[in-house]
This record gives C-alpha cells, structure tokens and sequence, in this order.
C-alpha cells in the first residue's frame, strides 16, 4: 500500500536553529499538506500545497515557515528560527484530488526544541 | 466548515459493534462528513467519508441522518487495534481552489476492550 514517508522520526533542536522536515507524499498525488500536533493537543492545519504554490495557510503558519517542493518528489517544512512553542509533531499528508479524496498521513516527525 | 460534536470517550467490548455518534447540526449542503482515527500519537488515519448516503468500505459504515444533522461510525467488529481517537469532520466540498484543511477536534477516544 502506497505511504507518505516523513524523515526524520524525531529531530532536536536548539532554540533559534533552522529546521527542515521531509517527507515524500504518495507518487501520483497533487495536493500536499502540513500538519502539527502539540503533546496533548487538537491536530492542527499549517499549510497546504498545490502547483507548485501555497494554496491556505493557517494563522501558524507564519514567515518563521516555509514549504518548498524542491524536487518533484519531496516535500519540505523549514523553521527558520525555532521557538521553544514550535515542539510538536509534523504531519506531512497528500491527497490526489482536493475535496471528495481522503488525505494519506505521514507517520510524523516529532521535533523538539530545547 | 460545520462544527462537529463528539462524545469524549467510549468504552466497546472486543468483537462488539463500536458505534460511535457524531452531531453536525450546522452542516452545509456541500459539506462532506469525514472520519479519521488517530492511534496513539502516530499519523491521522482515513476512515470513510460521505455527503449524503450511507457509505461503506473494508473498515467501517457511515450512517448519516436525513437531514444530515448528525451521523454514526459504525466499526462492525471491533478489536484492540481499534482502540483510538476517532474524529469527525465537516469539511466544504467548495472552501478555495486547491485547498483540503481538515479541521480535527479532539474527537472520542474509544476504547476497545478484551
């Protein structure tokens, strides 16, 4: 069964460093997704992804963020200066058609910021 | 996207039916009635989702109301794998061009027991 995959599964990180989180959506899919989840917490929408450019983005989503999709194949999140608050799980997720489609979800990377 | 109403928690015996409810009173014509799971921390996971019918897949039945108010996820039978945080979503079939946000609540923890 095709996945998502999101590397790496856990990532530290002082504070102020930049981060980069991977993942490689499912092959045939053109709508791509981040997603995070703060210990104990609602999973929340960043931003989500489509022809090359972001097509939403939440309130979180701020320019500490970007997302890029360097290759075809991969799929970034960056954290230009990380914040303690920034420690969560990513979830990458990518769907074939926007509406109608289910989303298929990454295992997560969780990052920690200390 | 319609506000979705969950209980917090379900116990279901293992090899019971686990039918778990969900009311969307403020659901809009063009809104879809997704569900998720989420297992323990690990990346959401797709259930089914419908707009008006009666759905059913490999995993579950979805029963949505007439009116389409409220809706029941029904696992068959269910096992201790199934034990997890369940969400319901309403989410606009029509919200932006290249866009899919779900929007996760906290969802009702089932607790399938031996």
């Amino acid at each position: 069964e095709p996945e998502v995959t999101q590397t790496p599964s856990h990532q530290v990180t002082q504070m102020g460093q930049e981060v980069i989180l991977r993942c490689v959506p499912i092959s045939n899919h053109l709508y791509f997704y981040w997603y995070r989840q703060i210990l104990g917490q609602k999973v929340e929408f960043l931003v989500s992804f489509y022809n090359n450019e972001i097509s939403e983005k939440s309130e979180i989503f701020d320019d500490q963020f970007s997302v890029e999709r360097p290759d075809g194949s991969n799929f970034t999140l960056k954290i230009r200066s990380t914040k303690l608050e920034d420690s969560a799980m990513y979830f990458c997720a990518s769907s074939v058609r926007r509406v109608g489609t289910e989303a298929f979800f990454g295992q997560g990377t969780r990052l920690t910021v200390v | 996207d319609a506000k979705t109403t969950q209980p917090t928690s379900m116990d279901c015996a293992e090899g019971r039916a686990a039918n778990l409810p969900c009311n969307h009173s403020t659901i809009s014509g063009n809104e879809y009635v997704y569900w998720y799971r989420q297992i323990h921390s690990q990346g959401p996971q797709y259930i089914i989702h419908g707009l008006k019918n009666n759905e059913t897949n490999e995993m579950a039945s979805l029963i949505i109301t007439e009116d389409r108010k409220s809706s029941t996820l029904i696992l068959p039978h269910a096992t201790l794998r199934d034990t997890a945080v369940y969400y319901c979503i309403g989410t606009n079939a029509y919200s932006g061009a290249g866009s899919y946000q779900l929007t996760f609540g906290k969802g009702t923890k089932l607790s399938v027991i031996p």
